[in-house]
């Protein structure tokens, strides 16, 4: 299995620039999530999903939108993007939602 | 709303010495979870622990261990003879159901620094 995976691993975006943050996992979980950790802050949730077809928006979903068309792929899709956005993105999945969450490699997102 | 508070900013300890991460939350439920996860510094997320309200006893797993005290709101984590792998940034972390939304609410993490 390779669990969660996440691409790309690094990116450096233009002000005003999109893009698509892929994820996917093989573990056939139910529930995904996206964050963003900003330097020295602990996790904030963008959005989640609690399976095929059903997101719904975290704490800060503000310049962002998912979709869930599949169990194995949950994308986070940037419009227009702002400095503000410069963070490290996790994706993350689990069976439940009080279960233990297995997390992606993080994609290192710059925009300047 | 919950919340979850990790006072210490940052630790350093030598090699050896135990050290103690506070955690303390704020949460309005009667039954719920608490998690730690490790982040070394190579960046990703290490699931550590899932603890229940329900089970207050203290929970050990070789030199790491955990106590869970609901009378003031806390869950401790405690590494006995830390070793230079500890060295990472250690993250507390509360789980929120409202009707339909969920929620992880994340403390800030305290960043663990041993020295050799």
């Amino acid at each position: 299995n390779a669990g969660v995976t996440q691409t790309p691993k690094f990116r450096i975006l233009k002000i005003g620039q999109s893009m698509t943050l892929q994820c996917a996992q093989d573990m056939n979980h139910n529930y995904m999530y996206w964050y963003r950790q900003d330097p020295g802050m602990g996790l904030k949730l963008i959005y989640y999903s609690v399976g095929a077809g059903i997101t719904d928006k975290g704490e800060v979903p503000n310049g962002y939108n998912v979709s869930r068309s599949t169990t194995e792929d949950f994308p986070l899709r940037l419009e227009l993007a702002a400095p503000s956005q410069t963070s490290v993105y996790f994706c993350a999945s689990s069976t439940e939602f009080y279960n233990e969450q297995f997390f992606g490699p993080g994609t290192r997102l710059t925009v300047l | 709303a919950q919340k979850v508070t990790q006072a210490q900013t940052e630790i350093s300890v030598v090699e050896k010495e135990d050290v103690t991460l506070d955690c303390v939350y704020e949460t309005r439920d009667t039954t719920y979870y608490l998690f730690w996860y490790k982040q070394p510094p190579s960046g990703e997320l290490v699931f550590l622990i899932r603890r229940n309200s329900f089970d207050e006893q203290n929970e050990i797993s070789g030199r790491y261990s955990w106590n869970f005290q609901k009378s003031t709101s806390s869950f401790n984590f405690t590494i006995t003879a830390s070793q230079v792998v500890d060295s990472a940034v250690y993250f507390c972390a509360l789980p929120e159901k409202r009707d339909s939304n969920y929620q992880l609410i994340w403390g800030a993490g305290t960043k663990l620094i041993i020295k050799p």
